[in-house]
Formats: C-alpha cells, structure tokens, sequence
C-alpha cells in the first residue's frame, strides 16, 4: 500500500523560506507513471494546487506561485521536497503531498490517487 | 487557467435520499483521447481528499456505485455528480478538479451534510 508522509516546520515566520519533505513508502518515485505533487488548503477554503514534478526531475508550478516554488526529489531516500520562499500570512495553509497518475506515453495526468494527510504550516512572526 | 464553478456549495440531504452536485469548467476539457479530464474527490472532516470519480466517469478503486459521474451533451464542460441513497459516512466536501492542463483547477466545493 502506498502511503505519503508530509515532514516539516509547523511554524515560518515571514519572508522566510518555508521548507517541506514527503516520504513515500510502499512504492518509488522513480516511475515514469506519476508526478510527485503538492497541493494546499488555506483555513476555511478550497484546494490549490502548487506543482509537480517529474521522476526525471522536470517540474511544472503554478504561475501565482511560480516564482517563488522549487521542487526537487531524491531517489535514494524515496523523498521530495517543496520550498516556498518569501512567505506571507496567505502561504498559512494545509499541505497535502500527493501521487498524481499519468499515462506513460505522454505522461497526462488522469488523477491524484494517493494523499498524505497534510501537515499545517502558519506563517507568523 | 481552467475556472471550475460548482454548485450547489452547501448540500444538505435526508438519508437514502440521492444528492447531485454540478460542475462547470470555463473551457472543455475533452482531450484528442476521448476523455473529460475532470475528477471528483470527497475531503472528509479532519481528512485529506479522496478520488472518488476520473475521467469523468470512472469510479475509483473500492468506490461504492452508489457514486457516479457523467458530463453532459458532450461539450466538455458540464459535469455531474450523483449519489445514491446518501449515507451518513458520505458527509464532507466533494471537489471537481480539471487535470486537462496546468495549473491544475479545483472547484469550491460543495459541503454535503446531513439533515
């Protein structure tokens, strides 16, 4: 079964960077057949998504965050990792680290499959 | 960007009752395939999302079929949600989101609850 583990500071002040890690278990990453993805949700509201990467180390963000998002990922310890800098209180949020599903010819994504359960993170002085 | 509108936003529904909820994207989202690129995900109170509908129509894995999903008249952009006979555990928010191209779109959610 595979499963998603959100690791992190639970508290950023601002203008700092905020820094996250997800570890998967119960498969790798090194597969041509997902994206490796994070998603957000700010109190009260809906679901954003920040961006994906690829086995191959491409990545795709959002452009309102584009400027500010870098992903990576690390085969040896089945991990990747979302850095946020610059944060505000908007960034206060849930973050979910999720599988997203593709088709291996040219890789479109289908759907998010598997979800950590989120780790809060608040941004604050 | 793809902008998804749902609706109803609050859903409250009589067990055994069945329940719908709309979803409309500001572009189609049929691809050259074939397929709607438009999944639906039920977030349970205190949990993270889970995939209930893909491509439109396709039920997840150990999705009871009392859920399903279909889209309209073939245009890409209007899509449904039906439950059948609502059950207690069916309570949260279920979200759209369009996976045809980034950035990937959610809806607002409709927050489904109990009478």
């Amino acid at each position: 079964q595979v499963q998603l583990q959100e690791s992190g500071p639970g508290l950023v002040k601002p203008s700092q960077t905020l820094s996250l890690t997800c570890t998967v278990s119960g498969g790798s990453i090194n597969s041509a057949s997902y994206y490796w993805s994070w998603i957000r949700q700010a109190p009260e509201k809906g679901l954003e998504w920040i961006g994906y990467l690829y086995y191959t180390g491409s990545t795709n963000y959002n452009p309102s965050l584009n400027s500010r998002v870098t992903m990576s990922l690390d085969t040896s310890t089945n991990q990747f990792s979302l850095k946020l800098n610059s944060v505000t209180t908007a960034d206060t949020a849930v973050y979910f680290c999720a599988r997203g599903y593709c088709t291996t010819s040219s890789c479109q994504l289908y759907y998010f499959d598997y979800w950590g359960r989120g780790t809060r993170v608040s941004v604050s002085s | 960007d793809i902008v998804m509108t749902q609706s109803p936003l609050s859903l409250p529904v009589t067990p055994g009752e069945s329940a719908s909820i709309s979803c409309r994207s500001s572009q189609s989202l049929l691809r050259s395939d074939g397929n709607n690129y438009l999944d639906w995900y039920l977030q349970k109170p205190g949990q993270s999302p889970q995939l209930l509908i893909y491509l439109g129509s396709n039920r997840a894995s150990g999705v009871p079929d009392r859920f399903s999903g279909s889209g309209s008249g073939g245009s890409g952009t209007d899509f449904t949600l039906k439950i059948s006979r609502v059950e207690s555990e069916d309570v949260g928010v279920y979200y759209c989101m369009q996976a045809l191209q980034t950035p990937i779109t959610f809806g607002q959610g409709t927050r489904l609850e109990i009478k």
